[in-house]
């Protein structure tokens, strides 16, 4: 089946140390994105790409890296550098034209502790 | 302002009631718009597309009113299946990747027996 695949789908960390979250999708789409979810308050966009070898910021990029090597993957970082990185991760994938629907994965919950 | 508002709720409703949701966006130029439902701490998936004529699936019916920016969602019936969060999303351009969707904090309903 085809689809989005996140993992882990929990994840503890202590203070100080970088985590990777994987994101794979099998869905042959263009467009990736990193989205956090946080009690209370909409999905924000933290990267989002295209194409193989290209990404931009969204609306909170600060903390966080990416990468896009091959069409199916897109990787997040969260470094130390990220001041509350407990969050809800969710990544999701969509054509590069059409509708706009997005589809998203299970999601990563990582909690800082 | 934000650039998508809904009412947090939560919408306490006996099963069968109908009950509707609205959202209201700030950018008049938004070109699409979408309602997604989300189970707790579960991934968001699409539920229906918003068009200018309006558009219905089932029980649900969803509305679009350009002049005074805001969709609406009408749910007849309810189910206790129907127990989510409901997100309104706004693309505020046309297609394409670049194009960074926008989402309310979403409508909690809650059914009860």
């Amino acid at each position: 089946d085809g689809g989005i695949t996140q993992s882990p789908k929990y994840l503890f960390r202590k203070e100080g140390q970088n985590v990777t979250l994987s994101c794979e999708q099998n869905l042959n789409h263009d467009a990736m994105y990193w989205y956090r979810q946080d009690p209370g308050q909409g999905l924000r966009l933290i990267y989002y790409s295209q194409i193989v070898n290209d990404f931009q910021k969204g609306d909170i990029a600060e903390g966080y890296s990416v990468s896009r090597e091959k069409k199916e993957s897109f990787p997040l970082t969260v470094t130390s550098a990220q001041k509350n990185p407990t969050a809800f991760y969710l990544c999701a994938s969509r054509m590069d034209r059409g509708t706009g629907e997005l589809f998203f994965g299970e999601g990563s919950r990582l909690t800082v502790l | 302002r934000k650039e998508v508002e809904q009412d947090p709720g939560p919408f306490n409703v006996p099963e069968g009631a109908t009950v509707a949701f609205n959202c209201t966006y700030s950018n008049s130029a938004s070109q699409s718009f979408f309602w997604y439902r989300q189970d707790c701490r579960k991934e968001p998936k699409l539920l229906m597309s918003v068009y200018s004529s309006g558009n219905e699936d089932g029980r649900f019916t969803a509305q679009l009113n350009r002049a005074s920016q805001y969709i609406s969602l009408l749910i007849r019936d309810s189910k206790l299946s129907d127990s989510a969060t409901y997100l309104c999303v706004v693309n505020p351009r046309g297609g394409g990747a670049t194009n960074k969707l926008i989402f309310g904090t979403g409508t909690l309903l809650a059914v009860q027996p």
